[in-house]
């Protein structure tokens, strides 16, 4: 079967730094995706990653072990406005995306 | 440039009613979808069409259709609504229906059957 596995929700405090794991598996593999999701509000999209590796855009980054089936979201100096949910998608061999149910990230002042 | 529209913003339903929730893009993306977000389970595919005139089913599909009759609408219709379609609906588009692009997503609709 398909499957999507990230944490259900996670603290941090502002200024510091999270990591937000996702594994997956997928009747194949066409790349990973990460979505910003903040509460009431549509999903934006945040990075893609199809080679192994670290992919770096500004205070966020993700990596990405195609062997392992696992991926991570770096965020860097948390600031408030970064509480929100964190979405992992994966895409499969039809080329349709494969959801995580998301990570809540509440971050404290 | 609006991006991606849909309405209506939230709607209550009776229970065996029809409804079409529209979805609207002006990015002449060739793909479109319509998901639904429960609390505590991922986006769930319900219908996508990878270019006007065609249509294929997700993972959800059942007590819903869709149309695409041009490249810029793809409605989703509720034939006879029951509690369990109550959800968000979120309809997204990409340029093509390859892996690599991005999905852009519309603002959703709250929808509620009683």
């Amino acid at each position: 079967g398909q499957n999507i596995d990230q944490p259900t929700e996670m603290t941090a405090t502002e200024g510091a730094i999270v990591q937000i794991n996702c594994t997956y598996q997928t009747s194949g593999f066409n790349g990973l995706f990460w979505y910003q999701q903040h509460a009431g509000e549509a999903p934006t999209f945040l990075s893609y990653n199809v080679l192994d590796g670290l992919e770096e855009k500004g205070r966020f980054s993700s990596f990405l072990s195609r062997s392992k089936g696992y991926s991570y979201l770096l965020l860097k100096e948390l600031q408030m406005k970064d509480s929100a949910s964190y979405l992992c998608a994966a895409t499969d061999s039809n080329y349709q995306l494969i959801w995580g149910a998301g990570t809540k990230l509440i971050i404290k002042p | 440039t609006a991006g991606i529209t849909q309405a209506p913003t939230s709607q209550i339903l009776a229970a065996g009613r029809s409804m079409t929730l529209r979805c609207t893009q002006d990015m002449r993306h060739n793909a479109m979808y319509w998901y639904r977000q429960d609390l505590g389970l991922g986006l769930r595919l319900i219908h996508y069409s990878n270019t006007a005139g065609t249509t294929g089913k997700g993972e959800v599909p059942d007590g819903y259709s869709v149309s695409r009759a041009n490249t810029d609408d793809f409605p989703l219709t509720l034939a006879s609504a029951v509690p369990s379609q109550t959800s968000v609906y979120f309809c997204a588009s990409k340029k093509t229906g390859g892996p690599t692009d991005t999905q852009y997503f519309g603002p959703g609709t709250r929808l509620t059957v009683l």
